[in-house]
């Protein structure tokens, strides 16, 4: 079974600028959570989607945003970049109620 | 906010010794998982614990959970330098249900 797969796993960006990243789960799993893990803060939850629909999110600003689709694929947007949203994002999937299983991450680097 | 918290911070032996973490959560939780990650990579799933359980092993591993303490060890027996990661423990809280929360991680060094 094909585990959760991530993409880009490298990206730079500037100030200002948007990006969209992006989470396939493990299949048969339609829980999808986003986490950002920076040296200051650790892992920090940023949201959980559940059947196209968000049902928990963390303690972020508007900028972040995010969706899943039908087939249970999901995205994750950060909008006008600020150097702070440098850090790894990893999104994992799950059975509801059952461990998470973890993606290789996106390494995201905001000059 | 961070719910699980680690102890040590840093733990440093010697190949073949046992390696001890703690972590210590705040809410009821329904259960507590603990990770794996080796250097900025992804978190490998190593055990899951149910609010009902009280220890588990998998492997060379053993955990316990002391939910009226609101804590859970990890130990990681006869330790090899393939070990060496930061281990984190994750915790759901009964109130927002699929949220996981995780803690500062304890930095496992196995020297060879």
């Amino acid at each position: 079974k094909a585990g959760v797969t991530q993409t880009p796993r490298y990206l730079i960006k500037t100030r200002g600028q948007q990006v969209t990243l992006s989470c396939s789960p493990i299949s048969g799993h339609r829980s999808v959570s986003w986490y950002q893990q920076t040296p200051g803060q650790g892992l920090q939850f940023l949201f959980e989607y559940f059947s196209e629909t968000q049902r928990n999110k963390g303690n972020f600003p508007g900028r972040f945003s995010g969706r899943q689709f039908s087939n249970s694929r999901s995205e994750m947007n950060v909008s006008t970049l600020e150097l702070g949203d440098s850090a790894l994002y990893l999104c994992a999937s799950s059975m509801v109620g059952d461990e998470q299983f973890f993606g290789p991450g996106t390494r995201l680097t905001v000059l | 906010s961070q719910q699980g918290e680690e102890d040590p911070q840093a733990l440093s032996i010697q190949e073949g010794e046992n390696a001890t973490m703690n972590c210590s959560y705040k809410t009821s939780i329904n259960n507590l998982q603990w990770y794996r990650q080796n250097s900025g990579r992804g978190l490998v799933h190593l055990i899951l614990i149910r609010s009902n359980e009280r220890e588990k092993h998998s492997g060379r591993l053993r955990v316990t959970l002391d939910t009226s303490k609101k804590s859970s060890s990890l130990l990681i027996t006869a330790s090899r330098a393939a070990d060496t990661a930061s281990y984190f423990c994750a915790t759901d809280d009964t109130a927002t249900g699929n949220q996981f929360y995780f803690g500062t991680g304890t930095s496992l060094t196995v020297i060879p």
